[in-house]
C-alpha cells in the first residue's frame, strides 16, 4: 500500500513558466513533509520541507503548499529553469526517523 | 565536509549469491538509513541505524540485513539474491536520530542480478 503517492510520473513545462508537482498521502500521522530532487547518477538532494503546523513554506523559487484536510501537498517552482529538470520525490515522516517516499515525478523544463 | 560515500558504485551478481554494500556517512552523522529505488516503486525504506542499533525497519524480507559500526559506517547485506533485487541502493545519513528529516544521500550502488 503506497502511503505517499505521486500520480504524475512526468511533467513537461516551458522555461519561465510555473511547474506544479503534486503529492498525496494517506497516513494522517505524517507530520513532516519534504521534497527531494534527483539527477541521474546522483543521490537525492533535499529541496524544501514543511511541518504539518504550516500550510506554506517558501524558499526562493520553490514553494511547498500543504492541505492537511485533503492530505495533499504540492511543490511550485517559479520561474522554471532548464536546470530544474530532474526527478522530484516527495517524502513524509511520522516522527519515527524514517521517510516514506513517493514514486517520483520526472520534470522536464524545455526552452 | 565530505559527503556520503557508497561503495561499490556498480555491482553485477548472479542469482543465489550474496552481496555486501558499504556506506560511509558524513563526518559527525550518527544515523544511517538505507533505501531501495526501483522503477515505479520510488524509494523504499529498508532500515535505519543509529549508534550501532537498528532503530527502524521497512517491509523487506529477512534476506536484507544491515549493521553499523562504531565509526557510524554502515553495511547492508543481501543474501540469496533474486532477480527482483536489481535496484539502486541508496544510503542517507543525518546528524541525529529524531532529526533525520533532512537526510543526505550518497550516490547509490547500482546492483544488477542476472
Amino acid at each position: 500500500d503506497q502511503q505517499v503517492k505521486q500520480n504524475s510520473p512526468s511533467l513537461s513545462v516551458q522555461e519561465g513558466r510555473i511547474s506544479i508537482l503534486n503529492c498525496d498521502y494517506t497516513n494522517s500521522m505524517f507530520d513532516y513533509f519534504l521534497w527531494y530532487k534527483k539527477y541521474p547518477a546522483e543521490g537525492p538532494t533535499f529541496l524544501i520541507s514543511i511541518s504539518s503546523i504550516k500550510d506554506k513554506n517558501e524558499d526562493g523559487r520553490f514553494t511547498v503548499f500543504l492541505n492537511k484536510s485533503a492530505k495533499h501537498l504540492s511543490l511550485h517552482i517559479v520561474p522554471s529553469q532548464p536546470g530544474d529538470s530532474a526527478v522530484y520525490f516527495c517524502a513524509a515522516s511520522d516522527n519515527t526517523d524514517k521517510l516514506i517516499f513517493g514514486t517520483g515525478t520526472r520534470l522536464q523544463v524545455f526552452p | 565536509k565530505a559527503g556520503v560515500t557508497q561503495t561499490p558504485r556498480y555491482l553485477i551478481k548472479t542469482r543465489g549469491q550474496q552481496v555486501t554494500l558499504s556506506c560511509s556517512p558524513i563526518s559527525g552523522h550518527r544515523s544511517v538509513s538505507w533505501y531501495q529505488q526501483t522503477p515505479g516503486q520510488g524509494l523504499q525504506f529498508l532500515f535505519e541505524y543509529f549508534s550501532e542499533t537498528q532503530r527502524n525497519k521497512g517491509n523487506f524480507p529477512g534476506r536484507f540485513s544491515g549493521r553499523q559500526f562504531s565509526n557510524s559506517r554502515s553495511e547492508m547485506n543481501v543474501s540469496t539474491l533474486e532477480l527482483g533485487d536489481s535496484a539502486l541502493y541508496l544510503c542517507a545519513s543525518s546528524q541525529t536520530s529524531g532529526n533525520s528529516y533532512e537526510q543526505y544521500f550518497g550516490p547509490g550502488t547500482r546492483l544488477t542480478v542476472t
